[in-house]
């Protein structure tokens, strides 16, 4: 099936520095996703994308949908404490007529120091 | 928008027993739900869709009897764990995707259960 390579698996960050994430696949994705999940928490949708090198921007967050459609990174600017957390991305995948299921990245746990 | 509920947020359950969650999404109809199984540190696992008015569609390895799944009206979904054992225990996750044609999900706060 198709399969999504996220990197890197941990990162480490003092507060206020950026950060950058990655997800790549050897098939084409027509949609990007990026959630958020806390601790204990279901998944939050961050960002959302549509086309191929669309760029978005949500707060201190920006994704961006690679041009060969087998790509995505995500970008936090200027992290803050609660940025901590796993960060996955997702793509759907057909799974059957006109029906999509998700398929997930192992996820990047990020961890803020104050 | 966009609001996935799950209850309970956690169960502890002697093995044995049945265990049911509901997903609701509040301010949106679900045409199709899902349910996820999560490890510690590991990604999301789908255990199946449910399209509302019809039988689910479980992935590969999952037991259909063991996990029932029903998803009776456009805003609940239940999964049903029977005769849970302490290997079921786990984080489980419901989505909900909109009728707006994306491939959005909107995800539940999840359920931990603990199965003794």
């Amino acid at each position: 099936g198709q399969q999504l390579n996220q990197s890197p698996q941990s990162m480490f960050i003092q507060e206020g520095e950026d950060v950058s994430m990655n997800c790549t696949s050897s098939s084409i994705f027509n949609t990007w996703l990026w959630y958020k999940q806390d601790p204990g928490e279901g998944p939050v949708l961050l960002i959302a994308l549509y086309k191929a090198g669309e760029l978005t921007s949500n707060g201190r967050l920006t994704a961006q949908f690679g041009i060969t459609r087998k790509d995505s990174f995500l970008n936090i600017s200027a992290s803050i404490p609660s940025d901590v957390g796993i960060y996955f991305c997702a793509g759907p995948v057909n799974s059957g007529g006109s029906n999509y299921k998700l398929t997930f990245g192992k996820g990047t746990l990020l961890t803020v120091n104050p | 928008g966009a609001v996935v509920s799950q209850h309970p947020s956690w169960v502890i359950c002697k093995s044995g027993t049945s265990v049911k969650i509901e997903c609701r999404s509040l301010d949106f109809q679900a045409t199709t739900m899902f349910w996820y199984r999560q490890f510690p540190k590991q990604s999301l696992m789908l255990m199946a869709t449910s399209n509302e008015g019809s039988k689910a569609t479980y992935e590969q390895g999952v037991e259909k009897d063991k996990f029932l799944i029903n998803h009776a009206s456009l805003t609940l979904s239940t999964l049903t764990v029977t005769s849970a054992h302490p290997e079921d225990s786990s984080f489980y996750i419901c989505s909900a995707r909109g009728r707006d044609g994306r491939n959005e999900q909107f995800f539940g706060p999840g359920t931990r259960l603990t199965v003794l």
